[in-house]
């Protein structure tokens, strides 16, 4: 299994531009999540989704819109990309149990906004 | 709403002394706590994990405490190595799939 797969690692976008970032999982988990790490910070939740087809905000979710139309995929768009965007995004996974589960990260995509 | 607060947010230890970091959260419904270790540029890895229903959980050098009345929960390293400079994030879940993290802990072992 690959785990949970980001991409792109990398990525510089102008004030204004739009993008997608990919999420892939191959452990057939129902469960995933978006993260944005900001320097020197934790992790906040910006969208989830606990199947194909739901998906709900989390703390930090203006800016960002999200769709789940499989289970393996969670993307991440960016509509006019921001200064404030520029961060460190994770995805992640876990299984859905009848408590809670590890969730597991994927490498991140480094986002700057300039 | 839901928070955790993390403690301390930087911690330095001398090689093969041990170190403690503290979590305390404010939703009592909270069961599930995981720590999770992040090295520079890297992604979170879960490093061990604790349920409601247990008082400590060991993993070798590491040991995770939970005390349940008080809503906080702590994690122990032992004899640290150079190698477990990180950062540490805790972590408190409720309900089954959504986690409130800590702002983490820089954990400098100076060699």
């Amino acid at each position: 299994n690959a785990g949970v797969t980001q991409t792109p690692k990398f990525r510089i976008l102008k004030i204004g531009q739009s993008m997608t970032l990919q999420c892939a999982q191959d452990m057939n988990h129902n469960y995933m999540y978006w993260y944005r790490q900001d320097p020197g910070m934790g992790l906040k939740l910006i969208y989830y989704s606990v199947g194909a087809g739901i998906t709900d905000k989390g703390e930090v979710p203006n800016g960002y819109n999200v769709s789940r139309s499989t289970t393996e995929d969670f993307p991440l768009r960016l509509e006019l990309a921001a200064p404030s965007q520029t961060s460190v995004y994770f995805c992640a996974s876990s299984v859905k149990g009848g408590s809670n589960q590890p969730q597991h990260f994927g490498d991140g995509t480094r986002l700057s906004i300039l | 709403g839901e928070n955790v607060e993390q403690h301390p947010s930087t911690l330095s230890v001398q090689e093969g002394d041990s170190a403690v970091i503290k979590c305390t959260y404010s939703d009592s419904a909270s069961n599930y706590f995981p720590w999770y270790k992040q090295e520079l540029g890297k992604r979170p890895q879960l490093i061990i994990d604790i349920r409601s229903n247990v008082g400590e959980k060991k993993d070798q050098r590491i040991a995770v405490t939970l005390n349940k009345t008080a809503k906080h929960f702590s994690l122990h390293i032992t004899e640290t190595q150079p190698e477990d400079s990180a950062v540490y994030f805790c972590a408190a879940a409720s309900g089954t799939y959504k986690y409130i993290f800590g702002t983490g802990t820089r954990l400098k072992v100076l060699a």
